[in-house]
């Protein structure tokens, strides 16, 4: 059980372009959803807190209008990097904390981004 | 000062050799510890949590000392699998649910 998926696991675009990053809980109902990046040898870094059916939290430094968080859904949410660059490629992970069990995160597997 | 520090690393260590990790933490109203370990391209995954009391779970044995701000990972028995990049995450004060990563320490065993 606590099943979080990514779609897509990897994604190569031209600068410029828009990508969508899918993050679903598949066998449990998530109350939030937090969306991390991590660069090469860095560690995780916190993007946003995303609480159903309200706007997202973005930390210190992450530009909101730039990587919209959409989380219309218990079990969905979505990461959108609008006209992606290649500073913006990087590892993208998502995860959810199930409703009663919030300490808890469960991690998606990741979205490599490439931005060329 | 970073809010959590762990060894630079890397630790290159014989197959069967014991291991120590160590870590830092800088905000003293901290609650919950965990160590994470994080394979090559792929997503953390929680390995355990860290009680003030210690906990053990097989060859793996984590420690907390709240007074130095001060958490350990340690592994017996070191297996080849071990081989792995091991997070210490701590929780953010002002949010029971936000975690804040250190920047992990990695490990290779050796046969």
């Amino acid at each position: 059980g606590a099943v979080v998926s990514q779609h897509p696991s990897w994604v190569i675009c031209k600068s410029g372009t828009s990508v969508k990053i899918e993050c679903r809980s598949l066998d449990f109902q998530a109350t939030t959803m937090f969306w991390y990046r991590q660069f090469p040898k860095q560690s995780l870094m916190l993007m946003a807190t995303s609480n159903e059916g309200s706007k997202a939290t973005y930390e210190q430094g992450v530009e909101k209008d730039k990587f919209l968080i959409n989380h219309a859904s218990l079990t969905l949410s979505t990461l959108t990097v609008t006209s992606a660059h290649p500073e913006d490629s990087s590892f993208y992970i998502c995860s959810a904390t199930p409703v009663g069990a919030q300490e808890t995160q469960y991690f998606g597997p990741g979205t490599r981004l490439l931005v060329l | 000062r970073k809010e959590v520090e762990q060894d630079p690393g890397p630790f290159n260590v014989p197959e069967g050799a014991t291991v120590a990790f160590n870590c830092t933490y800088s905000n003293s109203a901290s609650q919950s510890f965990f160590w994470y370990r994080q394979d090559c391209r792929k997503e953390p995954k929680l390995l355990m949590s860290v009680y003030s009391s210690g906990n053990e779970d097989g060859r793996f044995t984590a420690q907390l000392n709240r007074a130095s701000q001060y958490i350990s990972l340690l592994i017996r028995d070191s297996k080849l699998s071990d081989s792995a990049t091991y997070l210490c995450v701590v929780n953010r004060v002002d949010s029971n649910y936000q975690l804040i990563w250190g920047a992990g320490t990695k490990l290779i065993i050796k046969p």
